[in-house]
């Protein structure tokens, strides 16, 4: 009974190149959400995703981020040129999209140097 | 503009004891609210939630309240138990059940002495 599983645990990037999040839902889970935390914050929505279909991206930066959710694989979330300010614990989370809480992964931290 | 508000960072209460942590909100529009609780290099966990339409949801040792008119909820364990040591974000959503998106307090770190 896998969670939701994140990969890698750990990224870390030099300033300017681009970092990969893959997010796998729990199983049966047809929505997918990114969250991010900062030091010392609590969690921020980013994006709401359904398969194939950007639901809320209302979160998201509008430059140098996008996710994507396709048909078969894991949740993407990309970050382009990356800079300091990116570093954080990324969080994903996913439900079966029916009265049920999100079910969060252990997230990926990713550090910018 | 912070919508969901823990005032206190951290929380020190004696195994056995009753823990009490708050939280404030100011958008008006919430309607679910919840607590999760996070363990370091883990992600939340689910641990309780209310509706708008109750004041309280009680699960074996957690019970939250609920007061709407001052914005207000609370999250009570009792007795607190070591394990119980954590972070905990209060969070809260516009929409039914919880499963849209949620705006998260700072957190309160809650440490039970033994």
């Amino acid at each position: 009974n896998a969670g939701v599983m994140q990969n890698p645990r750990h990224l870390v990037r030099r300033r300017g190149q681009e970092a990969r999040l893959r997010c796998s839902p729990m199983k049966g889970h047809s929505h997918v959400y990114w969250y991010r935390q900062l030091p010392e914050e609590g969690l921020k929505f980013m994006v709401y995703l359904q398969k194939e279909n950007i639901i809320d991206e209302s979160g998201m930066p509008k430059e140098r981020f996008s996710a994507e959710f396709p048909k078969e694989g894991p949740s993407i979330l990309r970050i382009q040129q990356v800079v300091r300010g990116d570093s954080a614990a990324y969080f994903c989370a996913s439900s079966p999209g029916t009265n049920s809480p999100l079910h969060f992964g252990n997230g990926t931290r990713l550090t910018v140097t | 503009d912070q919508q969901v508000k823990q005032n206190s960072p951290s929380l020190s209460v004696q195994e056995g004891r009753i823990s009490i942590l708050n939280c404030d909100y100011t958008n008006s529009m919430f309607d679910y609210f919840l607590w999760y609780k996070k363990y370091p290099a883990e992600g939340p966990t689910f641990l309780i939630s209310i509706s708008s339409i109750k004041d309280k949801n009680e699960d074996g040792r957690f019970t939250v309240f609920l007061n709407k008119s001052a914005k207000h909820l609370s999250l009570h364990i009792v007795p607190s138990q070591p394990g119980d040591s954590a972070v905990y974000f209060c969070a809260a959503s516009v929409g039914n059940f919880g499963n849209e998106k949620l705006t998260f307090g700072t957190g309160t770190r809650l440490t039970i002495i033994p």
